[in-house]
């Protein structure tokens, strides 16, 4: 499913470098999310935007900031990151996050290594 | 609270064999539930979904699923396994208003030859 690219695929950095994700859905969805992915545990809830306004921050760390410029486009911002951000980054799109009956479409995620 | 639980880490079928992927949930109202499938260096791909209505669900693949309300369980089933079923499934509830999905941990389901 090519609905949601997610770039880079793979991204190693140093703890103190600054990078970026970047995520673009092509289903006139209004609604993104970030998730992580840790091994065996639940899929964690990072942000969502609606609309282009951000609804849900589930605790996440200032080290990471999200953007969303319009209801295509999701960015995460990453700065001075831990080794146990270490994870597969996933991103999601929905028809809207008030419907909750829809199910979210999701990219292929983001391999992110912290040396 | 709302919960999910997927009580096998693993669960490993021989080919042609039904195959059983288990969910159990807990939430205070009316559940909204689904089941999505990730394959190797992939994103999660959407099975099935139960909302209301007939308590046995069919989605892709030849994939089903059936509601029970009184064992609060929501078990992912295919007559037939196939080798490529191998993968991560992942079962998620969401309840009424509150519109985060809350997810199991996932299931690693083994298909062998």
């Amino acid at each position: 499913e090519t609905g949601v690219t997610q770039t880079p695929r793979h991204l190693v950095m140093g703890m103190t470098n600054k990078k970026s994700l970047k995520c673009e859905q092509h289903l006139g969805h209004n609604a993104m999310y970030w998730y992580k992915q840790s091994a065996k545990k639940p899929l964690e809830l990072m942000f969502v935007y609606n609309f282009k306004e951000q609804t849900e921050n589930n605790s996440v760390p200032s080290r990471f900031s999200p953007e969303c410029p319009n209801s295509s486009h999701l960015f995460l911002h990453l700065h001075t990151l831990q080794p146990e951000d270490s994870a597969l980054y996933l991103c999601a799109s929905s028809q809207m996050y008030t419907n909750s009956n829809q199910p979210q479409h999701f990219g292929d995620g983001t391999r992110l290594s912290i040396l | 609270a709302q919960s999910v639980a997927q009580p096998e880490d693993q669960v490993n079928v021989a080919e042609g064999n039904p195959l059983t992927v288990k969910c159990t949930y807990s939430v205070s109202g009316n559940p909204y539930l689904f089941w999505y499938v990730q394959y190797p260096n992939r994103g999660l791909q959407f099975l099935l979904k139960y909302i209301t209505g007939d308590n046995l669900v069919k989605g892709s693949y030849g994939f089903e699923a059936e509601f029970n309300k009184s064992q609060t369980s929501f078990h992912l089933k295919k007559p037939s396994a196939l080798v490529s079923d191998s993968a991560l499934y992942f079962c998620a509830v969401r309840e009424g208003s509150n519109y985060q999905l809350i997810w199991g941990a996932g299931t690693k389901l083994i298909i062998k030859p």
